[in-house]
């Protein structure tokens, strides 16, 4: 089956930094890459998603990158503000199954 | 539009009990699926349906029941539960198995003692 890797796994930024995430898949076949963000106690929500025959892709402060030839893909989040503190998790869809990364614990620090 | 609903917020169950936990939405989603989430391991998938009828295993189906009878229903039951089935278990849906799961239920909190 599909392996997510997911680095660091927990990241401090000041505020209006950048912090960065990165993933990494197992499985060339997986085509869809998607990203939650998840507050304490929440529901997981889903921030961005890119497929394979894209390379990069922007919402306003956040942006993911993907490289199918390393199998590796990153989330980008841009002036970083306290409500971006949250867990971040990366996942890759294969057939019909999404496989999740452990997660990062970003805080951000006024 | 209640998106996904999901039922019990919260449970205490003994060792050798089962039971249901209920997951509902009202979008006419295809997707539905059900994930476990534990300390340091992200979210598992455990179960999966891409219609009504039709149901799949994922990542860890193993202690776990599933059925699909309705587009809007995908119960999830535990038939004896075990302490290592201690999680927070999530419902999602997706209008599509093409699509990732945008739509998550709130969570149940399982406590197996």
């Amino acid at each position: 089956g599909e392996n997510v890797e997911q680095h660091p796994s927990t990241l401090s930024v000041q505020e209006g930094d950048s912090a960065v995430i990165k993933c990494t898949y197992s499985d060339s076949a997986s085509n869809y890459f998607p990203w939650y963000k998840q507050e304490l106690g929440k529901r997981p929500q889903l921030i961005i998603d890119i497929r394979s025959n894209v390379g990069e892709k922007k919402d306003q402060r956040i942006a993911v990158t993907l490289n199918k030839t390393a199998k590796h893909f990153s989330l980008h989040i841009t002036e970083t503000q306290p409500e971006d503190s949250a867990v971040y998790f990366c996942a890759a869809r294969n057939d019909y199954k999404l496989s999740f990364g452990a997660g990062t614990t970003v805080t951000v620090r006024a | 539009n209640a998106g996904v609903t999901q039922t019990p917020k919260f449970q205490v169950l003994k060792t050798g009990q089962s039971m249901t936990l209920q997951c509902a939405q009202d979008m006419n989603h295809e997707y539905m699926s059900w994930y476990r989430q534990d300390p340091g391991m992200g979210l598992r998938l455990i179960h999966y349906s891409v219609g009504a009828g039709i149901t799949d295993q994922g990542e860890v189906p193993n202690g776990y029941n599933v059925s699909r009878s309705t587009t809007e229903d995908f119960p999830l039951r535990l038939l004896s539960a075990a302490p290592s089935q201690t999680s927070v278990y999530f419902c999602a849906s997706s209008y599509s198995w093409g699509a990732p799961e945008a739509f998550f239920g709130q969570g149940t909190r399982l406590t197996v003692v």
